[in-house]
């Protein structure tokens, strides 16, 4: 079980570019959550999707940010004209099919570090 | 809205001592979840330990405890036997039961340096 995968590990975008970052939730998970995670600060909410729907996106930013799910494929989290502030760690974390539970534990994958020029 | 603080922002211990990092946390709910979480300079988030609100008895794994005060709303770890692998920024974390949603709530972390 490759657990769950994150890609580009590092990317690094001019400011007003498109930055995006891909997301494969564990074998058997089709729950996936967004999170951000700013320097020296713990990680913040962005958004919960399942297959297909958007499910909670109330920490996403009002503007430029969107997320997906599809039907086959990862989940990607866009972000259209790329500031500065928009530079941290950004982690995807899954959860089993089941019913959202208690009982399930998040998975987080290693992260994906954007870097604004 | 559910809030998590840890107070400490750095803390250090020597190694094969122990030491305890904390954690309050403010909710109105009765039944919740709480964890602690590691960060290794690699970043991975890897869960140490998870408590269910509704439980008294603490959790335990290995050298990892907690003691959790839910009058209190506290919730700290305590790491016994330190090891150079501990070392590591701990983030504790909150999760409501309702909704249907895993969502988690973070603290900033405290940062924990072992010295050999």
């Amino acid at each position: 079980n490759a657990g769950v995968m994150q890609n580009p590990r590092h990317l690094v975008r001019r400011r007003g570019q498109e930055a995006r970052l891909r997301c494969s939730p564990m074998k058997g998970h089709s729950h996936v959550y967004w999170y951000r995670q700013l320097p020296e600060e713990g990680l913040k909410f962005m958004v919960y999707l399942q297959k297909e729907n958007i499910i909670d996106e109330s920490g996403m930013p009002k503007e430029r940010f969107s997320a997906e799910f599809p039907k086959e494929g990862p989940s990607i989290l866009r972000i259209q004209q790329v500031v500065r502030g928009d530079s941290a760690a950004y982690f995807c974390a899954s959860s089993p099919n089941r019913r959202p539970s208690g009982a399930n534990v998040l998975t987080f994958g290693a992260g994906s570090r954007l870097t604004v020029l | 809205a559910q809030t998590v603080t840890q107070s400490q922002p750095e803390m250090s211990v020597q190694e094969a001592e122990t030491v305890t990092l904390s954690c309050t946390y403010d909710t109105s709910e009765s039944d919740y979840y709480l964890f602690w979480y590691k960060q290794p300079p690699s970043r991975q988030m890897i869960l140490v330990i998870r408590q269910e609100a509704y439980k008294q008895q603490n959790a335990t794994e290995n050298r990892f405890s907690v003691n959790f005060q839910k009058a209190a709303k506290s919730f700290s770890l305590k790491i016994s036997d330190s090891q150079l692998g501990d070392a590591a920024m701990y983030f504790c974390a909150y999760r409501t039961t309702q909704g249907g949603s895993e969502k988690l709530v973070f603290g900033k972390g405290t940062k924990l340096t072992v010295n050999p």
